[in-house]
């Protein structure tokens, strides 16, 4: 079946460094990809997503591409804050729409 | 909109209680989800409900019932709590934001349910 790898965590780092999270995948099909990401004692926010190959998402300073022939959605950063610090999700979006299948997450820790 | 409200956010129960955790949207979405999270394991889909009246089983979907009989509601029922059962329990629900596979889930903030 269909599965998301995230590298583990947790990943601890100084304020402006920068920032790379892997994540693969296995899907039969064509899913949609997505990072999430959850703050301490939060559900989980949409950070960004990318719905078909070469796609990237982008937002509040973070990008991802959807790379078809690497199978892979890793997630960057050029310079991370303190607030950034949380832990991430990579999910895809299997054949079926509305189900989400997640990575195990990797906390990441921004030091000042 | 008040999105994905979850109730109640804490729970304790005793081994062999049951109970109902509430889910409600207001974004008129077609698609809801239950899901829960373990240290280490991300987020495991329980049960989704793909409209009114339609349910379906997710990865993990034993000692859970649920049922769909409005679009805004889902409500998820553990028959008899195992201490398996502990850990924080997330609703969502999702629409299509263009294609076949691009659903966004929005979350609730969870309920954080502890069985003794």
């Amino acid at each position: 079946g269909d599965s998301v790898t995230q590298m583990e965590g947790p990943v601890t780092l100084s304020e402006e460094a920068f920032l790379t999270i892997n994540c693969t995948y296995t899907a039969t099909g064509y899913p949609s990809l997505f990072w999430y990401v959850q703050y301490p004692g939060e559900g989980l926010q949409l950070l960004l997503k990318a719905t078909k190959a070469d796609d990237k998402g982008s937002n509040k300073g973070f990008e991802a591409t959807y790379r078809k022939e690497t199978t892979s959605f890793h997630l960057e950063k050029g310079s991370v804050q303190v607030s950034d610090s949380a832990v991430y999700f990579c999910a895809l979006s299997d054949q079926e729409g509305g189900k989400l299948i997640f990575g195990q997450g990797t906390e990441l820790s921004v030091k000042p | 909109n008040a999105g994905v409200t979850q109730t109640p956010k804490f729970q304790v129960l005793k081994t062999g209680q049951s109970m109902t955790l509430q889910c409600a949207q207001d974004m008129n979405h077609e698609y809801m989800s239950w899901y829960r999270q373990d240290p280490g394991m991300g987020l495991r889909l329980i049960h989704y409900s793909v409209g009114a009246g339609i349910t379906d089983q997710g990865e993990v979907p034993n000692g859970y019932n649920v049922s769909r009989s409005t679009t805004e509601d889902f409500p998820l029922r553990l028959l008899s709590a195992a201490p398996s059962q502990t850990s924080v329990y997330f609703c969502a629900s999702s629409y299509s934001s263009g294609g076949w596979s691009a659903y966004e889930q929005y979350f609730g903030p969870g309920t954080r349910l502890t069985v003794t």
